[in-house]
C-alpha cells in the first residue's frame, strides 16, 4: 500500500519567514510533485521531480523552490513567505515507467500571517 | 502545455439520480485521462481512468467515456448515494511523461 506522508497537517508562519514543507513516499516512486490547492482553482502544479537532484517547474513556481536529495523525499521551500501563499499544499508521487496513478499525501494547510 | 477545462463547477443531485461531469482538453497528444475524488478534509484519490485506445470504461456505478476526435471526456455516476458527495477532478496527461494537468474540480452534492 502506497504511503505518502507530509511533515505537518497545519502550519502557521509569519510573513518573511523561510518555510520548509516535507514529503516522504515509501514506494520507491521516481516522480514526485508539489501542488497548491485553492478553492475554485483546482490543483496547480508548483514543481515536480523525475529523479534525485532533478526538478522541473510547473505552472506556478514563482516564490517557491524545491529540493530532492533522496529518492523518497521531496521538499518544498518558501524562501520568504507571503500572505498570498496561504493555501493547502499537496504532495504526490508516481512511477516513472508510464503515466501512472499519482498518490497524494494528506496535505499541509499553511497560513501566512 | 495541456489545458483541461471542467464543467460544471458545482452539481447537486437527488440520491438515486445520475450525475455527469464533463471535461475538455487541448493537447491531441494526451492519451491518459484519470479522475480523482476528494472527500472533505481528505486527499484526492484515483477512482477511474481511461486511455485513448478505448472509448468507455466502467467500474460498478461509475463510468468514463472518451471522445478523442472532439477532445472531451466525461464521468458518469449512476444511482448516486450521499457518500458520492465530494470534489471530483479530471486530468489529462499532455505530452510531458508523468505529469498531469488537472481541471478545476466539480463539487458534487448528493441530497438524501
Amino acid at each position: 500500500d502506497v504511503k505518502v506522508t507530509q511533515s505537518s497537517r497545519y502550519l502557521v508562519k509569519r510573513t518573511g519567514e523561510k518555510v520548509f514543507l516535507e514529503c516522504v513516499q515509501d514506494m520507491d516512486h521516481e516522480n514526485m510533485f508539489w501542488y497548491r490547492q485553492d478553492p475554485g482553482l483546482g490543483l496547480r502544479l508548483i514543481y515536480f521531480s523525475y529523479d534525485v537532484k532533478m526538478k522541473e517547474k510547473g505552472d506556478i513556481p514563482e516564490g517557491y523552490s524545491v529540493s530532492r536529495e533522496k529518492k523518497e523525499r521531496f521538499s518544498l521551500i518558501l524562501e520568504s513567505a507571503s500572505t498570498n501563499q496561504t493555501s493547502m499544499y499537496l504532495c504526490a508521487s508516481s512511477l516513472l515507467a508510464d503515466t501512472d496513478t499519482q498518490y497524494f499525501g494528506p496535505g499541509t494547510r499553511l497560513t501566512v500571517l | 502545455g495541456e489545458n483541461v477545462e471542467q464543467h460544471p463547477s458545482t452539481l447537486s443531485v437527488q440520491e438515486g439520480d445520475s450525475a455527469v461531469i464533463k471535461c475538455t482538453y487541448s493537447d491531441s497528444a494526451s492519451n491518459y485521462f484519470p479522475w480523482y475524488k476528494q472527500e472533505l478534509g481528505k486527499r484526492p484519490q484515483l477512482i477511474i481512468d481511461i486511455r485513448s485506445n478505448v472509448g468507455e470504461k466502467k467500474d460498478q456505478r461509475i463510468a468514463v467515456t472518451l471522445n478523442k476526435t472532439a477532445k472531451h471526456f466525461s464521468l458518469h455516476i449512476t444511482e448516486t448515494q450521499p457518500e458520492d458527495s465530494a470534489v471530483y477532478f479530471c486530468a489529462g496527461e499532455g505530452s510531458t511523461l508523468g505529469r498531469l494537468y488537472f481541471g478545476r474540480g466539480t463539487q458534487l452534492t448528493v441530497w438524501p
